[in-house]
């Protein structure tokens, strides 16, 4: 098993505050994503990195933040929440020939 | 980017063989098939991957033509707990971006008592 964590697992929180989900991971890969989805629907590629200092933003348009100061921590923010932003974030990291995910973060903004 | 198509939903019973086939017509020579398999409130886990002909593992099969513009994941006698959704990725493994890891609708697995 792939050795990714994300924290916490599940956050309920009231409009307007300042969030930051936590991943990290132990297997040294350079590759990280941070993926949304809603119930029941695709997941949406929203930043990766390529490794330390670099950041992407992906397909579905976010506005949260990433940041890759250390290979293994890839922490996503949102420096406003809003009850748009409700739905359960995917953390990755990948090898050249698979990904692996962490259990997720379920948010719900109040 | 290889884009592919799955069907949206499948029904199976318990103890069936179920078979999800992936159309990818446009793949690339230098491009892998990739199998993904997520329960809900968890994260994608890898299942198979393969390039062409056949590749068995102790979950599935994978069955890819000659032409590669298909490929058929095969779960033998699946059971309760292989409802989930299945995802077919396909992309170059080597290439150093990540057009390969956008994850499509999937196919939404039901097994039936």
């Amino acid at each position: 098993e792939a050795d990714i964590y994300q924290t916490p697992r599940y956050l309920v929180i009231g409009t307007g505050k300042k969030i930051t989900l936590e991943c990290s991971q132990t297997m040294g890969h350079d590759k990280m994503y941070w993926y949304q989805q809603d119930p029941g629907m695709e997941l949406h590629l929203i930043h990766y990195s390529y490794g330390v200092n670099s950041t992407e933003k992906g397909d579905l348009s976010s506005e949260s933040t990433v940041s890759r100061i250390r290979t293994e921590h890839f922490p996503l923010t949102l420096e406003s929440a809003r009850p748009s932003h409700t739905s359960q974030y995917l953390c990755a990291s990948r090898t050249s020939e698979t990904q692996y995910f962490g259990p997720g973060t379920r948010l719900l903004v109040l | 980017l290889a884009k592919t198509t799955q069907p949206i939903s499948m029904d199976s019973y318990e103890g069936q063989e179920v078979n999800i086939t992936c159309s990818h017509n446009n793949i690339a020579t230098n491009d892998y098939i990739t199998w993904y398999q997520q329960f809900p409130s968890q994260g994608p886990r890898f299942i198979i991957q393969g390039y062409k002909t056949k590749v068995t593992n102790e979950v599935a099969s994978l069955f890819i033509p000659a032409d590669r513009k298909s490929s058929t994941l095969s779960l033998p006698r699946v059971s309760l707990s292989d409802t989930a959704v299945y995802y077919c990725l396909v992309g170059d493994l080597s290439l150093y971006n990540n057009n390969d890891m956008r994850f499509g609708a999937g196919t939404r697995l039901t097994v039936k008592p």
